[in-house]
This record gives C-alpha cells, structure tokens and sequence, in this order.
C-alpha cells in the first residue's frame, strides 16, 4: 500500500534553533497536510499544499511540496518551547477524499 | 472557532463488549472520517462517510465496526464486540469536501479493551 516515510523519528533541539523535517513516498499525492499532535490531543492541521512546487508559510512555519508531488519538507524557525509535540504530514490521492495517508511522526523536543 | 467535539474521552470495556463512541463535526461540513491511533504509532485511516453512507473504508473496519449518523449532528462509531487489539485513540474528523480537502480533528477517545 501507499506509504509515507517520515525523518527524522524523532529531534532534540535548543530553543531559538531552526527545525527541519521531511516526508517522501515512491506515491504521488494531489495534496500534502502538515499536522501537528500535542499529547492526548488530536492532530491539528498546521499547513496544507496543493501544487507541485508549493511553498506555503504560516508564521514561523514554512513548508513545500516537491516538484514530483512526492515529497514535502516543513521548516520551523526560531523554535520556542511549546513548538514541542509531533509533527505528521499526510498525503491524499485524488481519488480518496479526506483518505489521509500518514506518516509516522517527527517528535520534536526543544530544550529552554 | 468551530470544532469538533468527540465524547468520550476515554471509554474502558471488556472485550467482547460494545461500544459507542461519538462525534459531533462541524455544522457546515458534509464529509466524516474515523481514524485510529494505536499507542505510539501513526494515525490510520478507518471510514470516510458521505451524503448517509460511507464512501471508503480502510481494511482495518471490518463486520465489527460500524458508522451511523443518526441526527442532523451526531457521527458515531460502534464496535460490535471489542477485542484487546481494538485499544487505541479514535479520532473523528471532519471536512467540507471539495478538491482541496482540509480536515479537522477531534481530541479523541482513548478507548481501552480489558
């Protein structure tokens, strides 16, 4: 089945330094959603991608979607402590409407 | 800012029992989705539902699970007769379809099987 592949697992960071983070996929997807889940909390839609080569920006966030609609990649800069949590992105096909594929999280921990 | 609203929050059952977990979307949107989150592991993809009925579902829903919208508000999952690997976070979400599909969360219902 479609796969998303998500890396880091897992980041340990000093607060004010930038975080990157990526997913890819051998799939191809007509949308990327990047999510973010803080503990016992369900994933809250940070930012969303439709077109291939799309760089999108919300506040300290920015990501982009690759060109081959395969990949993605959300940047935060300037961490602050309470960026801390995981961090999913999602792929769709044009054929499953709201059928997200997720991956497996980046977890994200800042020291102050 | 509207939200969807998931009751409740942690529901505990023996196996073999059932259970209603329920959701409450967004007034104005018309598509409804269950996902799952096993501890520690990524959230899957269980049922989309659509105009009263489900329009895609996972291999994970099987005989055992069901959707039902018996109102103008309420989404509701039932699962028959739970088994220990039924233990997870139950997420429900919501979308106003269309192309480009942006879904919203629930908290979840931490749901676990004795």
């Amino acid at each position: 089945g479609q796969q998303l592949n998500q890396s880091p697992q897992s980041m340990f960071i000093q607060e004010g330094e930038d975080v990157s983070m990526n997913c890819t996929s051998s799939s191809i997807f007509n949308t990327w959603l990047w999510y973010k889940q803080d503990p016992g909390e369900g994933p809250v839609l940070l930012i969303a991608l439709y077109k291939a080569g799309e760089l999108t920006s919300n506040g300290r966030l920015t990501a982009q979607f690759g060109i081959t609609r395969k990949d993605s990649f959300l940047n935060i800069s300037a961490s602050i402590p309470s960026d801390v949590g995981i961090y999913f992105c999602a792929g769709q096909t044009g054929g499953s409407q709201g059928n997200l594929i997720f991956g497996k999280g980046t977890k994200l921990s800042v020291k102050p | 800012e509207p939200e969807v609203t998931q009751t409740p929050s942690h529901q505990v059952t023996q196996m073999g029992q059932e259970v209603i977990l329920r959701c409450v979307p967004i007034s104005n949107h018309l598509y409804f989705y269950w996902y799952r989150q096993i501890l520690g592991q990524k959230v899957e993809f269980l049922v989309s539902f659509y105009n009263n009925e489900i329009s895609e579902k996972s291999e994970i829903f099987d005989d055992q699970f069901s959707v039902e919208r018996p109102d103008g508000s309420n989404f509701t999952l039932k699962i028959r007769s739970t088994k220990l690997e039924d233990s997870a976070m139950y997420f429900c979400a919501s979308g106003g379809g269309g192309l480009h599909e942006k879904l919203f969360f629930g908290s979840g219902t931490q749901l676990s099987v004795l």
